[in-house]
């Protein structure tokens, strides 16, 4: 599995952007880069993933770097509910050992 | 929306006893998976299970944990003698197979202590 590195916690604003970054430096090509996070008192929560291009959905957007050794998770208007652990994990596609692994992410605190 | 639900939410239990912890996936979802969280730690990947028997376990998982399917479509974790270091959070999630890169959707855990 690729090592990643996340910041351990990050504050934001309520209403501001936040830029949650994470290192992958030694991802393998076929390594899907996923976001998830998780809630106080609840489970983990899909986020987004992408592979090369950058990825929005209605949670969030994903900016991948064109070498691939890092992303970052991108909240446009944090609100309160934001706060959570923010978690980057490398993955392969599916068809093969598909098992996200859970590091300790990043424990976003978003201020009122 | 469709959710991955769990029970019971809470069980607290004497060491040396056996727990059964029941999850019921997503209805379509044919990939299903336990997880753990002892408190302040790294949520910890258990099992997967696919097509009626395990795909993959950790060292985590080893012979005082079971899986089974019993009826189509309850998903449940025994712990057959249950010790202090066993309290926890237990997360179930599901994933379909219809994507090749598939989200796992977690359920919102039950929660294990062991005295």
């Amino acid at each position: 599995d690729a090592k990643t590195t996340q910041p351990n916690s990050m504050e934001s604003n309520e209403e501001e952007p936040v830029h949650l970054p994470c290192n992958h430096s030694t991802i393998s090509g076929t390594d899907y880069i996923h976001w998830y996070r998780q809630l106080p008192s609840q489970g983990p929560e899909y986020v987004i993933h992408g592979l090369t291009s950058n990825v929005n959905n209605r949670m969030a957007s994903l900016a991948i770097a064109e070498d691939r050794k890092s992303s970052t998770l991108i909240l446009h208007r944090a609100t309160l509910r934001d706060a959570a652990v923010y978690y980057c994990i490398p993955l392969e596609e599916a068809g093969g050992s598909y098992i996200p692994t859970f590091g300790r992410g990043t424990s976003l605190i978003v201020h009122p | 929306e469709p959710e991955v639900t769990q029970t019971p939410s809470h069980q607290v239990t004497q060491m040396g006893q056996e727990v059964i912890l029941r999850c019921v996936p997503i209805s379509n979802h044919l990939y299903f998976y336990w997880y753990r969280q002892i408190l302040g730690q790294k949520v910890e990947f258990l099992v997967s299970f696919y097509n009626n028997e395990i795909s993959e376990k950790s060292e985590i998982f080893d012979d005082q944990f079971s899986v089974e399917r019993p009826d189509g479509s309850n998903f449940t974790l025994k712990i057959r003698s249950t010790k202090l270091e066993d309290s926890a959070m237990y997360f179930c999630a599901s994933r379909s197979s219809l994507a090749g890169v598939g989200e796992l959707f977690f359920g919102e855990g039950s929660r294990l202590t062991v005295l």
